[in-house]
Order: structure tokens, then sequence, then C-alpha cells
């Protein structure tokens, strides 16, 4: 079972270029979403959805995009990238609204 | 506003004894849950346990019990026995319903540390 896939792993990008970072989840679950992990700290919401066609905004969305074209897809779209973007990113996906979050390995992302 | 808190940035323990991290929410919405995830070194975010605000008894996984106490808003992580592979960081999460349904607030972790 693959689970929940991220990809690239890896990404150093130079400030004001863009990026996509991307997920996919083979578990047929409705929500997914995006944090981002800054060193010591827990995770912050950037955009989630509980379903395809549904997107909303979390905690920090500024300078992020999200769609959600499949159930499957959930891809985050950096606009504009920045160094205050630096960060590891997580994407996970639940089932329904309720129960635990399954996570991808995250995406470590350098903004020079 | 931050919904979780966790007030022990880094915990030491023995070896076979056992820990409990602290963790405080706030809410207003009768209906949440409440987890706790471990990432160890590696980075990969791992469930270990679950509470209902529902529930009427305590959560058990395993070495893993979640010590809720609702009047007090805490639902501390108790592991017993612990092993040199529980040293990680592990988060409280909250995930609430109504008009925030469906998100889930993390704080900010406690790191543990286990010594041979």
């Amino acid at each position: 079972n693959a689970g929940v896939t991220q990809t690239p792993k890896f990404q150093v990008l130079k400030t004001g270029q863009s990026m996509t970072l991307q997920c996919a989840q083979d578990m047929n679950h409705e929500y997914m979403s995006w944090y981002r992990q800054d060193p010591g700290m827990g995770l912050r919401l950037i955009h989630y959805s509980v379903g395809a066609g549904i997107t909303d905004q979390g905690e920090v969305p500024n300078g992020y995009n999200v769609s959600r074209s499949t159930t499957e897809d959930f891809p985050l779209r950096l606009l504009s990238a920045a160094p205050s973007q630096t960060s590891v990113y997580f994407c996970a996906s639940r089932r329904g609204l309720t129960g635990e979050l399954f996570f991808g390995e995250g995406s470590r992302l350098t903004v020079l | 506003a931050q919904k979780i808190t966790q007030t022990q940035p880094g915990m030491f323990v023995q070896e076979k004894e056992a820990v409990t991290l602290d963790c405080t929410y706030d809410t207003s919405d009768p209906s949440y849950g409440l987890f706790w995830y471990k990432q160890p070194s590696s980075g990969e975010m791992i469930f270990l346990i679950y509470q209902g605000s529902y529930d009427q008894q305590n959560a058990t996984e395993g070495r893993y019990s979640l010590n809720f106490q609702k009047a007090r808003k805490s639902a501390n992580l108790v592991i017993s026995a612990s092993q040199l592979g529980d040293s990680a960081m592990y988060f409280c999460a909250m995930r609430e319903a109504g008009t925030n349904a469906g998100k889930s607030t993390f704080g900010d972790g406690t790191t543990l540390t286990v010594k041979p």
C-alpha cells in the first residue's frame, strides 16, 4: 500500500520561482490537507479539502494555492517563493471528518 | 489563537520507566477529537492514540494511554516502560467539528529523550 505519496522529497528554489508539490493518496480518503513544519515547531495548516472540487484555507494560506480536481490528488502550488517559505511540508489525508491523519513522508523545501 | 498547548519543550526519562507528556486544549465545541502523533528523527508522522470527547473511558494502545480530563481540558499521553526507540518528538492535536469540521490543530511538540 502506497498510502500518501509526496513529491519531490527535496527541492531548492530561488526567490520568486514557482513550483508545485504533488500529493497523491490511494485510500479513497475524502479529506486532504497540507501542513508546514518549521524547525522545532508543530504543524500549521495551509489549505485543506473535504472532497473533490472543495478547498478551503487553513491557518497560513498566503503564498500558496491548491486545487482538488480528483479524490486522489491535492497539489500545493507556491506562486512566488520567498525565504519565509523554507520549511518541511506534509500532505495528509483522512477518511471523512473524523479519525487519524495519514501523512506523507514530507517535502523539504529551501528557498534561497 | 493557539488551541493546543504543550508546555514541555523537552523531557528526559530513564529506560523502562513511565513518562507523561502534557497537553491542554481549548475549544467551545462539545464534539472534538484528540490525537497524539510521534515524529522520530527520520521525520515521518506516526499516529499513536485517539480520544473522542464523548468517550467515557481513557484510550489505551499498547504502552500508550491517554489521560483525558475533560473538565480540565487536558489530554496527557502516558508512555509506560519507555524504550530507546521512544525517543522522538510527540505532538498533541485536536480535530474539531462544526464550522471547523475536519481541521486539525497541532501543538508545538515535546521532544522526548529516553536514557539507557
